[in-house]
C-alpha cells in the first residue's frame, strides 16, 4: 500500500530556530512531491520537488529530494511565529492518471516568540 | 475566480441527515478533487473530477457519499445519512490539467461536525 510517512508529528522551536521537517514515502509510481502549509483551512503550495538533488528554495524555505533513499526534508531556517502551522508533505501518484495525491499525517510546528 | 471557494464555511447537522457541500474551483481549471481531513490526519483522497465526469472514485469511504460535477466547474458533494464519524474538514482542489505532478490549489474547506 502506497504511503507518506512525515516526522516529527509536532515540533515546538523558538524564534531564531532552524527546523528539518522530514517526510519519506513508498509509493509504486512515484511521480512528485509536494510540500503545503496549512495555517488555518486551506494548504498553500511550498515546493514541488521531481529531481534528487535539486534543492528548491523560497526565502528562509528550502527542500530537497533523495530519490534512492525515498525521503524529502523542508528547512526553515531563522524561525518566525507566523511559520507556525500544519506542513504537509504530499506525494503524486503516477498509478491512476488522475494527479492525486497521497498525503502524510503532516507536522504541526508551533515557533515561539 | 480567483481561487478556490467552497460553501459552507462550517456545517453542524444532526445524526441521520444529508448534507451538501459546494466547491467553486479556478475558472479554466479542468482537474476538480476532493479530500477529507480527520482531526490530527493528513488528507484523504475522495474523488476525483476530469471535466463532468468522475474516473476516480476509490476514495469515497461508503455509498453515502457522492459527488456531481456540472459545467465543468461547480461540484457539490452529498453525504446522506451523516454518521459522527463523517465529522471532518473536507477540503476541494483544482488543478488546471489533472496531469500527475501538476500543482492542486485548494479552498479553504468545510467543516462538517455530526452530532
Amino acid at each position: 500500500e502506497d504511503k507518506v510517512v512525515q516526522s516529527p508529528l509536532s515540533l515546538v522551536v523558538h524564534e531564531g530556530d532552524t527546523v528539518t521537517l522530514n517526510c519519506s514515502y513508498e509509493v509504486t509510481n512515484f511521480r512528485s512531491l509536494l510540500w503545503y502549509k496549512q495555517e488555518k483551512k486551506a494548504p498553500t503550495f511550498l515546493f514541488m520537488l521531481t529531481s534528487s538533488g535539486i534543492e528548491k528554495k523560497s526565502g528562509r524555505l528550502s527542500s530537497i529530494l533523495d530519490k534512492k533513499e525515498l525521503f524529502s526534508i523542508l528547512n526553515i531556517t531563522a524561525t518566525q511565529t507566523g511559520d507556525s502551522a500544519i506542513y504537509l508533505c504530499a506525494v503524486g501518484d503516477g498509478s491512476s492518471n488522475t494527479g492525486k495525491l497521497i498525503f502524510g499525517q503532516g507536522t504541526t510546528l508551533q515557533v515561539k516568540p | 475566480g480567483a481561487g478556490v471557494s467552497q460553501s459552507p464555511s462550517n456545517k453542524v447537522t444532526e445524526k441521520g441527515k444529508d448534507v451538501e457541500l459546494r466547491c467553486d474551483p479556478i475558472s479554466g481549471h479542468t482537474a476538480l478533487y476532493w479530500y477529507r481531513q480527520s482531526l490530527g490526519q493528513g488528507l484523504e483522497f475522495l474523488i476525483y473530477f476530469q471535466g463532468n465526469s468522475a474516473p476516480d472514485k476509490s476514495g469515497l469511504p461508503s455509498d453515502r457519499f457522492s459527488a456531481e460535477r456540472t459545467g465543468g466547474s461547480v461540484s457539490t458533494l452529498t453525504i446522506q445519512r451523516t454518521q459522527q464519524e463523517d465529522s471532518a474538514v473536507y477540503l476541494c482542489a483544482s488543478s488546471l490539467m489533472g496531469a500527475e505532478g501538476e500543482t492542486q490549489y485548494f479552498g479553504p474547506g468545510t467543516r462538517l461536525l455530526v452530532l
